[in-house]
């Protein structure tokens, strides 16, 4: 079945520490992967993607993302976190459907 | 890039009412649509897949009579929640894929409407 874990509901960090964001994922075919932002009440930010070619991925504000086909992860990086990092950022998986399955989030939080 | 959005970005109805929800492709034309539920605190729940000029795919679960979607244009499709409930209150999210971008399967998302049925 398709999935996607996101195992840390809540994480806080200081600002300017790095920030590392789990993801696994479980896709009976080739995955391409994304890591979505999202402020309170607004809609979805695409933070960056991998369809294939180069594993680590680069993204906007800083963000980078390796995909590690053997560990099934596709963990999200920032070497140095800003206030306005504070939001909610989903993990997900798609395919040739053009479905996608979305994790249950991780909420970032930011301290001064 | 491309750009969707949606409209109302919040409406408040009466219990037994129906409301429509718009999503507009605004600089590309999508022959497919996607519409997602959100519960507070929660992820993206898919509830199903509008193709342009055809009948919408439901997911599993999701009750097609209560969410009408129509997919009238190629940048156009409505949903319409019928004999609303406090329990339908949801934030919706729309998504459409761009074909322009040939091998991406990103979806580009809307803003949202935050409906709250009293």
């Amino acid at each position: 079945a398709q999935s996607v874990t996101q195992p840390d509901i809540h994480i806080t960090v200081s600002e300017g520490a790095s920030l590392e964001l789990r993801c696994n994922y479980s896709y009976g075919a080739t995955p391409y992967l994304f890591w979505y932002v999202q402020s309170p009440g607004q809609g979805l930010q695409l933070l960056l993607k991998y369809f294939s070619g180069d594993t680590l991925v680069q993204g906007i504000k800083g963000f980078e993302a390796e995909f590690k086909r053997s560990q099934s992860s596709f963990n999200l990086r920032k070497p140095s976190v800003h206030w306005s990092d504070a939001a909610e950022y989903f993990c997900a998986v798609g395919g040739r459907d053009d479905k996608i399955i979305f994790g249950k989030g991780t909420r970032l939080h930011i301290l001064p | 890039g491309a750009v969707v959005s949606q409209h109302p970005s919040r409406v408040i109805c009466k219990s037994g009412t129906s409301v429509k929800i718009e999503c507009r492709s605004l600089d590309f034309q999508a022959t497919t649509m996607f519409w997602y539920r959100q519960f507070p605190k929660q992820s993206l729940m898919l509830m199903a897949t509008s193709n342009e000029g055809s009948k919408a795919t439901y997911e599993q679960g999701v009750e097609k009579d209560k969410f009408l979607i129509n997919h009238a244009s190629l940048t156009l499709s409505t949903l319409t929640v019928t004999s609303a409930h406090p329990e339908d209150s949801s934030f919706y999210i729309c998504s459409a894929r761009d074909p322009r971008a040939y091998g991406s399967y990103e979806q580009y998302f809307g803003p949202g409407t935050r409906l709250t049925v009293t």
